[in-house]
């Protein structure tokens, strides 16, 4: 199984900061990795497919890069509706395993 | 729009059986593969089972193999989860999804909760 690492496990932070969260998957994936934004009592919402193709309708404040293994999440300028916890997930073969979440707090 | 109604959770004493199923609409149900993931109480993301659209290719995790079936109604544009001989770690919040062909999981359902417990 590929195991997915994320870091850090929280992030404290303001508005209109960068945050970068990093995934790290146990062997190479290529580009097959996703990014998935959860907010509190509420579903996962795709962010990034494909390590960097922001979904349609997500703000392009948010980015992804990466290939292999190590693979990274931006935004650009925290929003308050950014503050949430977010997953990685890789898409290369089954299981699907995913990152053990990074929670982006209000400083 | 494209709507995922998962529904069938509940309460079950330790070693019981439950169904989940899932409506989906607005979208060609029957062209997608659909998948079910799983979030114990304050932890994180674990994916469940995923089915083909034709029902031909299924993947379970390991940890629900042999107790957990995936199963799908195109005509009734319907997912399931029949599981059984239920335990206490199995107690989560159930998502369905829909799985693009990059393997994400594009639009998820609002979820129903499972608790495993006497």
């Amino acid at each position: 199984d590929i195991q997915m690492t994320q870091s850090p496990s929280s992030v404290s932070a303001s508005a209109g900061d960068r945050v970068t969260i990093t995934c790290r998957a146990s062997q190479g994936i290529s580009n097959w990795l996703a990014w998935y934004q959860q907010k509190t009592g509420k579903a996962p919402k795709l962010l990034i497919h494909a390590a960097s193709n922001l979904q349609s309708g997500v703000p392009s404040r948010f980015s992804g890069s990466g290939s292999g293994t190590d693979f990274t999440l931006t935004i650009s300028s925290l929003e308050p509706e950014d503050f949430a916890t977010y997953y990685c997930q890789q898409t290369h073969s089954f299981p699907l395993t995913f990152g053990g979440g990074t929670k982006v707090e209000i400083k | 729009e494209v709507l995922l109604v998962e529904s069938g959770g509940g309460l079950v004493k330790p070693g019981g059986s439950l169904r989940l199923s899932c409506a989906a609409s607005g979208f060609s149900f029957s062209s997608y593969t659909m998948t079910w993931v799983r979030q114990a109480p304050g932890k994180g993301l674990e994916w469940v089972s995923s089915i083909n659209s034709i029902s031909r290719l299924i993947h379970d995790a390991d940890s629900v193999k042999g107790r957990f079936t995936i199963s799908r109604d195109n005509a009734k544009k319907s997912l399931f989860l029949q599981m059984n001989s239920l335990r206490a770690d199995d107690t989560a919040v159930y998502y369905c999804a829909t799985y693009t062909s990059m393997g994400s999981l594009e639009y998820w359902g609002q979820g129903t909760l499972v608790t495993v417990s006497s």
